[in-house]
């Protein structure tokens, strides 16, 4: 089975810019989260989708959005990019369901490096 | 909150020694645990996980991790690391409703010859 993918790779914005990426989850997952690594802040949740609905949301601001569609495979948007918004972006998929209140393991893609100039 | 605090930022040892890196949690509730590494350039793999059960969980390449309740802790342990083993390492915990991870700052193991 194809594991989590990513695209693109890597990313140079220029400040004030919007950018776009793509996350496809595992085949038949249909959460898909989103995550923001920085040397600084570390790994923060950004938001989680399952089923095309927003489940859960991290404390980020509203230039940070996201959607999921039908065939599960999510993009997330960032507007009006600033330099701090470069980061390590990573996407992890899961069934999405809790057996007994217990969560689905999450696995993760290779990330999208965005970098703000 | 659901939260972890890893409580070595590097750890520094020589191949074929024992390693132990340190998790400690923050939970009132039923609380599931993970270790995610992250070699460089890439994304997160997971290591093992504590759901229910045994609290002696064994994972991939030779890693294993004991859950203490009454420590809080979830402790990461190899008895022989290799070269390969060099990468951060994460704690991670599910929160509430399962949706999201709550990560530690991460652990640099770095394995010297």
């Amino acid at each position: 089975k194809a594991g989590v993918t990513q695209t693109p790779r890597y990313l140079i914005k220029t400040r004030g810019q919007q950018v776009t990426l793509s996350c496809s989850p595992i085949s038949g997952h249909r959460s898909v989260s989103w995550y923001q690594q920085t040397p600084g802040q570390g790994l923060q949740f950004l938001f989680e989708y399952f089923s095309e609905t927003q489940r859960n949301k991290g404390n980020f601001p509203g230039r940070f959005s996201g959607r999921q569609f039908s065939n599960s495979r999510s993009e997330m948007n960032v507007s009006t990019l600033e330099l701090g918004d470069s980061a390590l972006y990573l996407c992890a998929s899961s069934l999405g369901g809790t057996s007994g209140g217990i969560p689905d393991t999450q696995y993760f893609g290779p990330g999208t490096r965005l970098t703000v100039l | 909150a659901q939260s972890v605090t890893q409580l070595d930022s590097q750890v520094p040892v020589f191949e074929e020694a024992p390693v132990e890196l340190r998790c400690n949690y923050s939970s009132s509730v039923s609380v599931y645990l993970f270790w995610y590494v992250q070699y460089p350039n890439q994304g997160l793999q997971l290591l093992l996980k504590y759901l229910s059960g045994s609290t002696l969980v064994k994972g991939i390449n030779g890693f294993e991790a004991e859950f203490n309740k009454s420590q809080t802790s979830f402790h990461l342990r190899k008895p022989s690391v290799h070269i390969s083993d060099t990468a951060e390492y994460f704690c991670a915990v599910s929160d509430l409703w399962g949706y999201a991870l709550n990560f530690g700052k991460g652990t640099s193991l770095l394995v010297t010859p």
